[in-house]
């Protein structure tokens, strides 16, 4: 058990609607990064905040948002659904930001849109 | 741009054997982390190994191991005594030392047969 965790496990959504995923990080781990995974594109980096603010933006579409609060959850909100954003949706945690940082991942959201 | 290639899509390795799995990476930085994931079927993403830029040893964590060639840019990870919990997908990946993000390869998938 990595400590991150990621809630639901699994989601079914029709086309054009709107979930929220969220992830709540390992006790004391300040940065959280979401990543989607799909057959096609691997994993991609979506975003990253710490300590509340926004650090880095991926290939997020702009029906993707994100936020973290201050109790440092994150949640990770897809509007407008398409078949397409069916994906493994991850969410990782670090101590801090720098290149020896390892980063814990929980176990995914696997988000289906029929 | 920073990139990661696994040229390995598939490998099989006998149990108890070690098995090297193939990762080599492009960038400009001088500095910069390298890490190696585990995705076993249930689909969580497990931490394995890290190795920095700047370290001169060869990282090694049980029977886990990263060949680290600097001057070819390569980063390959060496399993021993491979055992059949070992079969899963195996990412390596990098950070940059603002530690924004994680780049991940593609990643290899690893069958172990008894």
């Amino acid at each position: 058990d990595s400590g991150v965790t990621q809630t639901p496990k699994h989601l079914i959504t029709a086309t054009g609607q709107r979930v929220t995923l969220r992830c709540s990080p390992r006790s004391g781990d300040l940065s959280v990064y979401w990543y989607q995974q799909s057959l096609d594109q691997g994993l991609q980096f979506l975003i990253q905040y710490y300590n509340g603010e926004e650090r880095a933006k991926g290939n997020i579409l702009e029906r993707f948002s994100a936020q973290q609060f201050p109790d440092l959850h994150s949640e990770l909100n897809l509007s407008s659904l398409e078949l397409g954003d069916s994906a493994l949706y991850f969410c990782a945690s670090s101590v801090a930001i720098g290149l020896n940082t390892e980063a814990f991942f929980g176990q995914g959201t696997r988000l289906t849109v029929v | 741009a920073q990139k990661i290639t696994q040229t390995q899509p598939g490998m099989f390795v006998q149990e108890k054997e070690a098995v090297t799995l193939d990762c080599t990476y492009d960038t400009s930085d001088q500095s910069y982390g390298l890490f190696w994931y585990k995705q076993p079927s249930s689909g969580e993403m497990i931490f394995l190994i890290y190795q920095g830029s700047y370290d001169e040893q060869n990282a090694t964590e049980g029977r886990y191991s990263l060949n680290f060639q600097k001057a070819r840019k390569s980063a390959n990870l060496v399993i021993s005594a491979s055992q059949l919990g070992d079969s899963a997908m195996y990412f390596c990946a990098m950070t940059r030392d603002t530690g924004n993000q994680f780049y991940f390869g593609t990643g290899t998938s690893l069958t172990v047969i008894p």
